[in-house]
């Protein structure tokens, strides 16, 4: 199986600044196809879990531009500028390079 | 719109069957490179993927569930089934259901609020 690791966040993250989440895959996620088969979601409390973004770098429907993805095969960076009241949550990134699909373990945002 | 929704027993004993069931809305699991997935989460823990089926028919399981997984599709009426096989308190958690689309590289662009499980004695 794939594992995928995240860092941790120095919480808690001042309103107004930005924030990097970092998230390494055991096995690189390039495909063939010169894709990234990397995704992060955000699950706010009591919510379920929303896409930001996939193929490592490439923002979902309807998510705000101060969310951006970037990397390599194996290490990857969500970064998240002017961080504000409605990113509070957990961030996860998943690969879906191959089965299993694996999630991180999760990095907790808390805001100042 | 895209809308899914898990339905459950609720609560179920030790070494039960649980049967979930996603309702679902605004795409069709006959489309090409469409799939419904589900994934599980305890109580305060993480994301724990179990498996997934697509458009024609393949099928992905978590291998950590040791062969207790089945799932299943009605094209016909919107929905995909998660049988689970002899559970135990360890099967506790909310379990979501989710659409991908693979043609796109879109993974879990939509989930379902998700429905508790209880497993207990």
């Amino acid at each position: 199986d794939i594992v995928m690791t995240q860092g941790a966040l120095p919480n808690p993250v001042p309103s107004g600044e930005s924030a990097s989440i970092t998230c390494q895959s055991s096995k690189s996620l390039l495909h063939s196809n010169g894709k990234t088969y990397l995704n992060w979601y955000l699950q706010r409390p009591g919510q379920s879990p929303q896409l930001l973004i996939y193929w490592m770098s490439t923002r979902a429907s309807g998510v705000s531009d101060r969310f951006s993805g970037s990397g390599s095969g194996t290490d990857f960076t969500l970064k998240i500028s002017s961080v504000e009241a409605e990113d509070v949550g957990v961030y996860y990134c998943q690969q879906f390079l191959e089965y299993p699909r694996t999630f991180g373990a999760g990095t907790k945002l808390e805001l100042k | 719109q895209v809308t899914l929704k898990e339905s459950g027993p609720g609560i179920l004993q030790p070494s039960q069957t649980l049967s979930l069931t996603c309702s679902f809305s605004g795409f069709s699991l006959s489309t090409s490179g469409i799939c419904v997935s589900w994934i599980r989460q305890p109580s305060g823990k993480g994301l724990e993927w179990l498996a997934t089926i697509c458009w024609e028919d393949s099928k992905g399981y978590n291998p950590s569930l040791k062969n207790r997984l089945t799932i299943s599709k009605d094209t016909s009426n919107n929905q995909a089934f998660l049988k689970i096989t002899s559970v135990d308190t360890a099967d506790t958690a909310i379990y979501y259901c989710a659409r991908s689309i693979t043609t796109e590289g879109i993974n879990f662009d939509y989930w379902g609020q998700g429905v508790m499980v209880t497993v207990s004695s």
